[in-house]
């Protein structure tokens, strides 16, 4: 079993709907980091939690640790959001990344 | 943008060849990892440098090496490169350990043939 996993892994919207991604992970962590991977394939880091909720313009990021459990949430979702989001925790012996597979973002216009 | 470079971009070598990737980076960042992406899997930690000359394994550094004589230098070396380690690599640098943000390189795509 992957030490983190996300849901779903592909995931089509039309412009303008609510999107939620889903993370969810096994092992005790100290952070946990959503990332955006462009079509083109640079990665840009979104948000590190430890706990509660970041919000940065359209974009909410929740942590549950009880429930080892986070969500990235987008707003009004346009086309420019169509990417890949990874969800990595912080955790293990040396406090390394641990990256999910991604999940494939497509928004219509 | 953070001022982090790979180079080369793209690579296509031969089986039993040593291969040399380069990270640069303009930012001062004491933290420079390596990582590599395979369809199928998360990003993977290969090796990393928490300063000059002061490097250490990740969860994939089996095959690899690396070289930190600078800086803003980390050099990723494939000492024979086989087809297993065709994939994507990618740098990347933080100002802390494993920081609020690290810094993503532009990836480069290695096909081992």
């Amino acid at each position: 079993k992957n030490e983190v996993e996300q849901s779903p892994q592909n995931l089509t919207a039309q412009e303008g709907e609510f999107i939620t991604i889903n993370c969810s992970y096994s092992v005790g962590i100290s952070a946990l980091h959503w990332l955006q991977q462009h079509p083109g394939g640079g990665i840009v880091s979104l948000f590190m939690l430890s706990s509660g909720k970041k919000k940065h313009g359209r974009l909410i990021a929740t942590i549950n640790i009880q429930e080892k459990h986070s969500s990235l949430h987008i707003t009004a979702s346009h086309p420019r959001d169509s990417a890949v989001y990874i969800c990595a925790v912080r955790g293990g012996s040396q406090g390394n990344l641990i990256f999910g597979k991604g999940t494939k973002l497509s928004v219509k216009p | 943008d953070a001022g982090i470079t790979q180079s080369p971009r793209h690579k296509v070598t031969e089986t039993g060849t040593p291969v040399t990737l380069r990270c640069h980076q303009t930012e001062n960042h004491r933290y420079m990892y390596w990582y590599r992406q395979d369809p199928g899997h998360g990003l993977r930690l290969i090796h990393y440098s928490y300063g000059v000359k002061d490097t250490d394994k990740g969860e994939v550094s089996d095959g690899y090496s690396v070289s930190r004589s600078k800086t803003e230098d980390f050099l990723l070396t494939l000492e024979s490169a086989t087809s297993s380690q065709t994939s994507v690599y990618f740098c990347a640098i933080s100002d802390r350990w494993l920081g609020n943000e690290q810094f993503f390189g532009p990836g480069t795509r290695l096909t081992v043939l």
